[in-house]
């Protein structure tokens, strides 16, 4: 089993539309996640950050998590064709020195 | 804001040459790290370095040496450049503990 997992998609919505991204790890100790965007031929971007359960909101954004069942997920709200991106889930043990990323969702939102 | 810089954003090298890649932070981060990115495969990190001259491989270190004399410099050196590591080249930075990590812009390297 992967220590992050993620549906690679491709994953189409339409504009407008909300697009939902879902990641499982496998580490019951991790604490902290993260989800960054990654446009075609350029470096990954963090774009939400979240430490505890429930949700947290940034504009379009809401990232939630559920630490018992081991799943982190990003909404995005009225989707737009700027969206269309690879998202990476990460995730961080306590202890540890680094992140681990999944392989990441493909998101085209048509116009 | 955090600002990772990269040496180049293309290169290309001739295989059997000796290669410097070069990344620059200028948050103080304690954390630095390497990674190759490659269509189908994710990110995968080649080292990271928690401390000027400290370094710890990765899960693909083989062909790859790192040096980290100065905090804010973190270079990954390809010592005789080989066709299979074309790819895109990511340096990261955070801090310890680690919570973000930040990217720098990617260096996509050639070898021919």
């Amino acid at each position: 089993q992967k220590e992050v997992e993620q549906n690679s998609g491709p994953l189409s919505v339409p504009e407008g539309a909300i697009a939902s991204l879902n990641c499982t790890y496998s580490d019951r100790v991790s604490q902290s996640f993260f989800w960054y965007r990654q446009y075609s031929g350029k470096s990954p971007e963090l774009i939400m950050s979240i430490y505890s359960n429930g949700d947290k909101e940034d504009g379009r954004f809401t990232a939630q998590l559920n630490k018992a069942s081991q799943y982190v997920s990003l909404l995005i709200r009225d989707s737009q064709p700027s969206d269309s991106a690879t998202y990476l889930c990460a995730v961080n043990r306590g202890s540890a020195r680094q992140l681990t990323f999944g392989s990441g969702t493909q998101l085209t939102v048509l116009p | 804001d955090v600002k990772v810089t990269q040496s180049s954003r293309y290169l290309v090298k001739r295989t059997g040459e000796k290669v410097f890649l070069e990344c620059v932070q200028d948050m103080d981060h304690e954390n630095m790290f390497w990674y190759r990115q490659d269509p189908g495969l994710g990110l995968r990190l080649i080292y990271f370095s928690y401390d000027v001259k400290m370094k710890e491989k990765g899960d693909i270190p083989e062909g790859y040496s790192v040096s980290r004399e100065k905090k804010e410099r973190f270079s990954l050196i390809l010592e005789s450049a080989s066709t299979n590591q074309t790819s895109m080249y990511l340096c990261a930075s955070s801090r310890i503990p680690v919570r973000e990590q930040y990217f720098g812009p990617g260096t996509r390297l050639t070898v021919t």
